[in-house]
């Protein structure tokens, strides 16, 4: 049992630059979601999804769009990237019903952009 | 909007000591709020939660008190240890029935030795 993988763990880009962050999980979550965290600060909801072919926006949305074409994958993709976009993104998935205990982080994905 | 935030950016306690990490939110329709420890270069791990309808919960050293009339939120850690030594962030729960957290800034705890 993997859990949740993301990949790549590090990453530069070029201003402008595209490129998807991968998610995956192999727990048979419904709910999955992508978060940012910058330095100093907690994280912050970019995109989540309640289930294969349901997402939503969350707090920082801009910059960003996702698609969930099955329950396993979460891509996040950055269309045209930005210096401000420099964070450290973390999937996260969970069951249904449950409370904090059920929510499960990947471990990262580092992106800076120049 | 609404949002969780800590009271102590910042927070130095002798090895063995109990320490409080507090936590002020905003939104009184969450239903769930966690504690998470982080550790340079990982992820948010997961210490301890409690639902919106309790006001104690104790786990392994750890202690969540929920005073919902003042919106606080406070993680009691017994006898610290070094491996303690993390940043220490609370979240709640807005979205009920789904996973949409929102997270405070977060508490760096050093154990002293």
């Amino acid at each position: 049992n993997a859990g949740v993988t993301q990949t790549p763990k590090f990453q530069v880009l070029k201003t402008g630059q595209s490129m998807t962050l991968q998610c995956a999980q192999d727990m048979n979550h419904e709910y999955m979601s992508w978060y940012r965290q910058d330095p100093g600060m907690g994280l912050r909801l970019i995109h989540y999804s309640v289930g294969a072919g349901i997402t939503d926006q969350g707090e920082v949305p801009n910059g960003y769009n996702v698609s969930r074409s099955t329950t396993e994958d979460f891509p996040l993709r950055l269309l045209s990237a930005a210096p401000s976009q420099t964070s450290v993104y973390f999937c996260a998935s969970s069951r249904t019903q449950g409370t904090g205990n059920t929510i499960y982080f990947g471990e990262g994905s580092w992106l800076t952009v120049v | 909007g609404e949002s969780v935030g800590l009271h102590l950016p910042t927070l130095s306690v002798q090895e063995g000591d109990n320490s409080i990490i507090n936590c002020a939110y905003s939104n009184s329709a969450s239903d769930y709020f966690i504690w998470y420890k982080q550790e340079s270069g990982k992820g948010p791990q997961f210490i301890i939660d409690i639902r919106s309808n309790m006001d104690k919960r104790q786990g392994q050293r750890v202690t969540v008190l929920l005073n919902k009339t003042v919106k606080h939120l406070s993680l009691q850690i017994a006898a610290t240890q070094p491996g303690d030594s993390a940043v220490y962030f609370c979240a709640e729960n807005i979205f009920q029935g789904a996973q949409k957290l929102v997270f405070g800034q977060g508490t760096r705890l050093t154990i002293n030795p």
